[in-house]
C-alpha cells in the first residue's frame, strides 16, 4: 500500500511566480480531492475529481488556481502569479466513489510565498 | 458560514483517563461523520466514522456518539495514551460527497 503521494513536500517561491504541485492517489481510488489548510484552521475544500472529470470548484479557488487530472490517475494543482496569501499547506486526498469511503490524505505540500 | 464547529481549540487529559472531543454541525443533510487525527508535518489520518442513521460506533479505544436532534457528535478515547496527543478534526460528508472539516481540537495527554 503506497498511500497518497504528494510532491514536492515543501516549496518556497517569490510572489508573482507560478507553482505546480503533483498528487498521486491510491491506485484503485477514482475520487481525488484538493484541500488547503492554514494555521489554526481545518482543511478547506478546493476541488475534486471523479476519474478525469472535475466535479466542483470551491469559491476559494480564484482564477489563478487550476487543477487537472488528465488520465484519471495523478493530478496537478497550479497556482499562477502567487500571492503571499497563498502560503498554506496543500493537501491531496483520494477515495472510492461507491458507497462510503473515507478520504485518505497525503502528507501535503507546504507552500511559502515570500 | 461554518457548518462543522469544534469549539474547544485545545484539551488536556491525564494519561489513562477518558478524552472527550466535541463537535457541532448545522447541516441536517450530512450523511456521514468522521474523525481524523493529525500529527505535525503529516496529513490527517482517518480514525473512525458514523452513519447519520446510527447513534454509536466503536473501534477499540475509540467511540463516536451521534445525537442528531442536538446536531452534536463526540469522540471518546479511553484509556488515553501519550501517542493520542495530536490535533483531531471532526468532519462531515455532504450528499455530493464533499467532506467539510472543523477547525480542530489539539489534544494533550499529560503523563
Amino acid at each position: 500500500d503506497t498511500g497518497v503521494s504528494q510532491n514536492p513536500r515543501h516549496k518556497i517561491t517569490k510572489r508573482g511566480q507560478n507553482v505546480t504541485f503533483r498528487c498521486d492517489p491510491i491506485s484503485e481510488h477514482n475520487r481525488l480531492y484538493w484541500y488547503r489548510q492554514t494555521l489554526g484552521q481545518g482543511p478547506e475544500f478546493l476541488t475534486y475529481f471523479q476519474n478525469e472529470a472535475q466535479l466542483e470548484k470551491s469559491r476559494l479557488l480564484s482564477d489563478r488556481f487550476s487543477a487537472e487530472r488528465p488520465k484519471g490517475s495523478f493530478s496537478t494543482l497550479e497556482i499562477q502569479r502567487t500571492e503571499q496569501g497563498d502560503s498554506a499547506m496543500y493537501l491531496c486526498a483520494s477515495s472510492l466513489a461507491s458507497g462510503f469511503s473515507p478520504l485518505h490524505f497525503g502528507n501535503g505540500t507546504r507552500l511559502t510565498v515570500t | 458560514d461554518q457548518q462543522v464547529k469544534q469549539n474547544s481549540p485545545s484539551l488536556s487529559v491525564q494519561e489513562g483517563r477518558i478524552s472527550i472531543l466535541n463537535c457541532d454541525y448545522t447541516n441536517s443533510m450530512f450523511d456521514y461523520f468522521l474523525w481524523y487525527k493529525k500529527y505535525p508535518a503529516e496529513g490527517p489520518t482517518f480514525l473512525i466514522s458514523i452513519s447519520s442513521i446510527k447513534d454509536k460506533n466503536e473501534d477499540g479505544r475509540f467511540t463516536v456518539f451521534l445525537n442528531k436532534s442536538a446536531k452534536h457528535l463526540s469522540l471518546h478515547i479511553v484509556p488515553s495514551q501519550p501517542g493520542d496527543s495530536a490535533v483531531y478534526f471532526c468532519a462531515a460528508r455532504n450528499r455530493d460527497d464533499k467532506i467539510i472539516f472543523g477547525k480542530g481540537t489539539r489534544l494533550h495527554i499529560l503523563p
